[in-house]
């Protein structure tokens, strides 16, 4: 079974510009996670997207969006990027949302910002 | 604030011997318990869940749950340099919270 991929693997945007990240789960996969990693900070969690849904939401700001397609597919944009938005994107998928399901992640786009 | 735990590290461990890593959470109602391998520059591959106290075994890695304590622990035995790694805790009760990672060298 094909793991979760993550596209593009490496992104270099300018402070002010936009971006959209891809994520496809592991197929039968209905929950994707996003998280943002980076040295100082640890795994951060963006949101969580079920059934084309946003299930739950960390502590940043709006210019972090999501969202899911019906197959599952999942998509996160930030505008107006910042260089402290510089990190490791990591996207993790589950069979359902909840307590018991387990995360796979994916390799992880590094965005950098200059 | 719920919160888990994890000693930083680094800890070094000889070849073949047993590596402990633990990990404790706050929010007592907590009832999924992951450990995660990260090497550095990939992302984080599941190695082990356990759900009810006791330990569970995987070849050479057990995880031990203690609720009443709530603590969660990783055993690797005959560890490999290869295990050389960030192992991150994650604590579930209907939300995922994570630990910050210890970071476990295998000196050959």
């Amino acid at each position: 079974k094909a793991g979760v991929t993550q596209t593009p693997r490496y992104l270099i945007k300018t402070r002010g510009q936009q971006v959209t990240l891809s994520c496809s789960p592991i197929s039968g996969h209905r929950s994707v996670s996003w998280y943002q990693q980076t040295p100082g900070q640890g795994l951060q969690f963006l949101f969580e997207y079920f059934s084309e849904t946003q299930r739950n939401k960390g502590n940043f700001p709006g210019r972090f969006s999501g969202r899911q397609f019906s197959n599952s597919r999942s998509e996160m944009n930030v505008s107006t990027l910042e260089l402290g938005d510089s990190a490791l994107y990591l996207c993790a998928s589950s069979l359902a949302s909840g307590t018991l399901y387990e995360q796979y992640f994916g390799p992880g786009t590094r965005l950098t910002v200059t | 604030q719920k919160e888990v735990e994890q000693n930083s590290g680094p800890l070094s461990v000889p070849e073949g011997a047993i590596a402990s890593l633990n990990c404790t959470y706050s929010d007592r109602g907590s009832q999924s318990f992951f450990w995660y391998r990260q090497y550095s520059g990939k992302s984080p591959e599941l190695i082990m869940s356990i759900y009810s106290n006791g330990d569970k075994e995987d070849g050479r890695f057990t995880a031990q749950l203690n609720k009443a304590s709530q603590y969660v622990s990783l055993l690797i035995r005959d560890s490999q340099p290869s295990d050389s790694a960030t192992y991150l805790c994650a604590v579930s009760n209907y939300q995922l919270i994570w630990g910050a990672g210890t970071k476990l060298i295998i000196k050959p």
